[in-house]
């Protein structure tokens, strides 16, 4: 069974700070790679997806280390609308050889005035 | 667009009867899934189709059936509920490039809460 294994948390973050996510998966072949956003009883929505080079966008930056199977997540000057869940999102293949993606269980964010 | 639709929002069940989850999006996507969400647990696998006519089984298949007779709408049917089917349930779509291990962007529904009694 393919792993994706985050930091639950919470993290409590001040307004304005830096905070950084990390996430490990166990499928060396997982080439697909995204963080989810997820807040309080709603459906997830993309926030990025992770590229090989690392990507930003505006406050957030995404790192993929393949070599130690690892991704991050880094959210500069953290704004009170930044409080959610983050969940690490991974492709992976079953034991029956279905493919489909592996959610974390999340990292929940909470961001303080 | 609506996007992905799910109905109901909330259900309530007894344990041993049947009912159907509906999802239905209009974006035109090939490919989707049903996720049931756990506390403690994340989102996992149910079910998940590549296109009109195809299914495949993902992590936790037993207990659900599927079916895609169309693009747009993706049913799960509760054989038989039991208590430990109380979940949220989520449906996605979307794009999917065939022979490629590789995922677009997942639309999710809002959700159908579920309570086995």
């Amino acid at each position: 069974r393919k792993e994706v294994e985050q930091d639950p948390g919470p993290f409590n973050v001040p307004e304005g700070a830096t905070v950084a996510f990390n996430c490990t998966y166990s499928n060396s072949a997982s080439q697909s790679f995204f963080w989810y956003r997820q807040d309080c009883r709603k459906e997830p929505k993309l926030l990025m997806s992770v590229y090989s080079s690392g990507n930003e966008d505006g406050r957030f930056t995404a790192q993929l280390n393949r070599a130690s199977q690892y991704i991050s997540l880094l959210i500069r000057d953290s704004k009170l609308s930044d409080s959610a869940t983050y969940l690490c999102v991974v492709n992976g293949r079953w034991g029956g050889g279905a493919d489909g993606l592996t959610f974390g269980k999340g990292t929940h964010l909470i961001i303080q005035p | 667009n609506a996007g992905v639709t799910q109905t109901p929002k909330f259900q309530v069940l007894k344990t041993g009867q049947s009912m159907t989850l509906q999802c239905a999006q209009d974006m035109n996507h090939e490919y989707m899934s049903w996720y049931r969400q756990d506390p403690g647990m994340g989102l996992r696998l149910i079910h998940y189709s590549v296109g009109a006519g195809i299914t495949d089984q993902g992590e936790v298949p037993n207990g659900y059936n599927v079916s895609r007779s169309t693009t747009e709408d993706f049913p799960l049917r509760l054989l038989s509920a039991a208590p430990s089917q109380t979940s949220v349930y989520f449906c996605a779509s979307s794009t999917h490039r065939q022979g490629l291990l590789s995922y677009n962007e997942q639309f999710f529904g809002p959700g159908t809460r579920l309570t086995v009694l």
